[in-house]
């Protein structure tokens, strides 16, 4: 089962952009790799996912380099909405292995 | 329209006691899942039903049993509460087994006293 580790916490200002950095070492072949947005009382929301190179859209980039031992989520222009805990997953294409997300990285947004 | 909803939102109870989730989803989707998220925000996957049947069952105690009725439905109960297992509790869906994204409902809190 590929080990996900993030950050604990960042903190950022409107109208940044906030780049968020998962390490994978051990991922598989098979997985790849998503990102998703929680929250305080609600469930975790998708945001993007992506298997190798780069992946935009509407909300947001994905970078995976060649090696795919690590991910990189960029936000551009954060604003205050943007406070929220997110969680990088690594998965494998079949599904018969157990996900697990991690402890997340909880994103700060000031004025 | 909710696409995965979860009730209660809460659930206070004692220790010792029975207690059962339920979750449905109207998304027709083939697979549903239970998370639990402890208070250091680890959410963890718990049980997979695909079309109703179980795929995956992580190491859960079988005080835990997951019901799904139809496709649509995976309820959780639990039996004899105990003080552990106070956390939140995430339903999800996904449209095929393993596949991303999955929906999830807003979790059930619940608290043992």
């Amino acid at each position: 089962l590929a080990k996900t580790t993030q950050p604990i916490s960042m903190d950022s200002y409107e109208g940044q952009e906030v780049n968020i950095t998962c390490s994978h070492n051990n991922i598989a072949t098979n997985d790849y790799i998503t990102w998703y947005q929680q929250f305080p009382s609600q469930g975790p929301r998708f945001i993007i996912q992506g298997y190798k190179t780069k992946v935009t859209n509407e909300v947001a980039s994905l970078f995976i380099p060649a090696d795919r031992k690590s991910s990189t989520l960029s936000l551009p222009r954060v604003s205050l909405s943007d406070t929220a805990v997110y969680y990088c997953l690594v998965g494998d294409m079949g599904g018969r292995r157990a996900l697990t997300f991690g402890s997340g990285t909880r994103l700060q947004v000031q004025p | 329209d909710t696409a995965v909803s979860q009730t209660p939102k809460y659930l206070v109870t004692q220790m010792g006691n029975d207690k059962s989730i339920k979750c449905e989803q109207n998304l027709g989707h083939d697979t549903m899942y239970w998370y639990k998220q402890d208070s250091k925000k680890f959410l963890k996957i718990m049980f997979s039903y695909n079309n109703k049947e179980l795929i995956i069952n992580e190491t859960v105690p079988n005080r835990f049993s997951p019901k799904s009725p139809d496709k649509a439905h995976l309820n959780l109960h639990i039996n004899s509460l105990e003080l552990g297992d106070s956390a939140v509790y995430f339903c999800a869906s996904s449209q095929v087994q393993g596949r991303q994204p999955q929906h999830f409902g807003d979790g059930t809190r619940l608290s043992i006293l």
